[in-house]
């Protein structure tokens, strides 16, 4: 059970190069989220995905896309990086209609130059 | 979700409790506390919720004051492991896609020999 995985663990882009985030979960979920957060501030969410098929934009989602490509993955897309998007991005699943915590990830630290 | 006020940082020796507060004022009756700690940049990390009940799991302590419109979570001998920034949230558990998780900045603990 690996819980939730993130990949790549680091990347750095030039301005305007595009990649995409992806993000796995093997806890069965329904909810999946993606945070992006800045030195010292807190998590910001970027996007979120209720359940498999929809996705809703979150506090700051402006430059990125997502896809809910199944229940288990959730990825985040930057089409064209700017250097403002330099940030550790987190993503995270939660098991809707229960009690039960949130998971996060281990993180993408990612820098446009 | 209700919103937090959490001091920004606190200080704690070795081997004492770390009694950390959390102001929840406008918590509505079906919403839980919840903390997390981010050990340096790390994904966050659950520890521990409750609704209206003092709690305690093998990490720590939640005591939940009688108007639920504060909390404190209490690490009982804390260790250097246990510098972290630690994050209260409120949320209403079991309302599926509806619940947006959102962070505030947390109160960043240092432990110190």
């Amino acid at each position: 059970n690996a819980g939730v995985t993130q990949t790549p663990k680091f990347q750095v882009l030039k301005t305007g190069q595009s990649m995409t985030l992806q993000c796995a979960q093997d806890m069965n979920h329904n909810s999946m989220y993606w945070y992006r957060q800045d030195p010292g501030m807190g998590l910001r969410l970027i996007y979120y995905s209720a359940s498999e098929g929809t996705t809703d934009k979150g506090e700051v989602p402006n430059g990125y896309n997502v896809s809910r490509l199944n229940k288990r993955e959730f990825s985040l897309r930057l089409e064209s990086a700017a250097p403002s998007q330099t940030s550790v991005y987190f993503c995270a699943s939660l098991q809707a209609l229960s009690y039960n915590e949130q998971f996060f990830g281990p993180g993408t630290r990612l820098t446009v130059l | 979700d209700a919103k937090t006020t959490q001091p920004t940082s606190m200080d704690c020796a070795e081997g004492r409790a770390a009694n950390l507060p959390c102001n929840h004022s406008t918590i509505s009756g079906n919403e839980y506390v919840y903390w997390y700690r981010q050990i340096h940049s790390q994904g966050p990390q659950y520890i521990i919720h409750g609704l209206k009940n003092n709690e305690t799991n093998e990490m720590a302590s939640l005591i939940i004051t009688e108007d639920r419109k504060s909390s404190t979570l209490i690490l009982p001998h804390a260790t250097l492991r246990d510098t972290a920034v630690y994050y209260c949230i409120v949320r209403v558990a079991g309302t599926g896609g509806s619940y947006i998780p959102t962070f505030g900045r947390g109160t960043s603990l240092i432990v110190h020999p």
